[in-house]
């Protein structure tokens, strides 16, 4: 699977946009980039995928570039309630007998 | 009711003692995985089934063992706790054609003195 890297943490005022970037050079021709929000005490929840281009939810916003070495989360106007951990993934979709790796993901810290 | 359930919530056990973990889900999902997470860390994978009749060791399987009872079952057993193994637990199901879209139950806290 593919190695990302991201940053540990990050702090945010409450309002403000939050762009989180994941590289991934190593990304091979077949793997998707998910997102996964994990809160404080639960487990991580999937928040979003993507191939290329842009991809918006509900929740947030990922954009990928052509060369797709790298991602970036975005995360409008950011509450208190997104602080959390969120964890960059990269593999093929569906991948059958491919189990997921979670690196150390990025803390987001909402301020007031 | 949650999808994904995990028995104990918590649990705070001495060295050597066998700890059972349960977890039980409701999703119909066929494949079942557990992890570890401690601080700063990020989350490891133990061990994940993807159906009753397989079983597969993940990144740290020592010291852990696994059984799937049923396709809603998967509990996690510590034969001889140790105190390295404190650290929180998480279940997690995906369906077997969306193995990067898992749920997660509420995790155990496990303390080992």
């Amino acid at each position: 699977l593919a190695k990302t890297t991201q940053p540990i943490s990050m702090d945010s005022y409450e309002g403000q946009e939050v762009n989180i970037t994941c590289s991934h050079n190593n990304i091979a021709t077949n793997d998707y980039i998910t997102w996964y929000q994990q809160f404080p005490s639960q487990g991580p929840r999937f928040i979003i995928q993507g191939y290329k281009t842009k991809v918006t939810n509900e929740v947030a916003s990922l954009f990928i570039p052509a060369d797709r070495k790298s991602s970036t989360l975005s995360l409008p106007r950011v509450s208190l309630s997104d602080t959390a951990v969120y964890y960059c993934l990269v593999g093929v979709r569906n991948s059958g007998n491919t189990p997921l790796v979670f690196g150390k993901g990025t803390r987001l810290s909402v301020i007031a | 009711d949650a999808d994904v359930t995990q028995t104990p919530r918590n649990r705070i056990t001495k060295t050597g003692k066998r700890i059972m973990l349960e977890c039980s889900q409701t999703k119909g999902h066929d494949r079942m995985y557990w992890y570890r997470q401690d601080p700063g860390l990020g989350l490891r994978l133990i061990y994940y089934s993807f159906d009753v009749k397989d079983i597969n060791k993940g990144e740290i399987s020592d010291g852990y063992s696994v059984s799937r009872q049923a396709q809603a079952k998967f509990s996690l057993s510590l034969e001889s706790a140790i105190p390295n193994q404190t650290a929180l637990y998480f279940c997690a199901t995906s369906r077997p054609a969306s193995t990067d879209t898992q749920y997660f139950g509420p995790g155990t806290r496990l303390t080992v003195l």
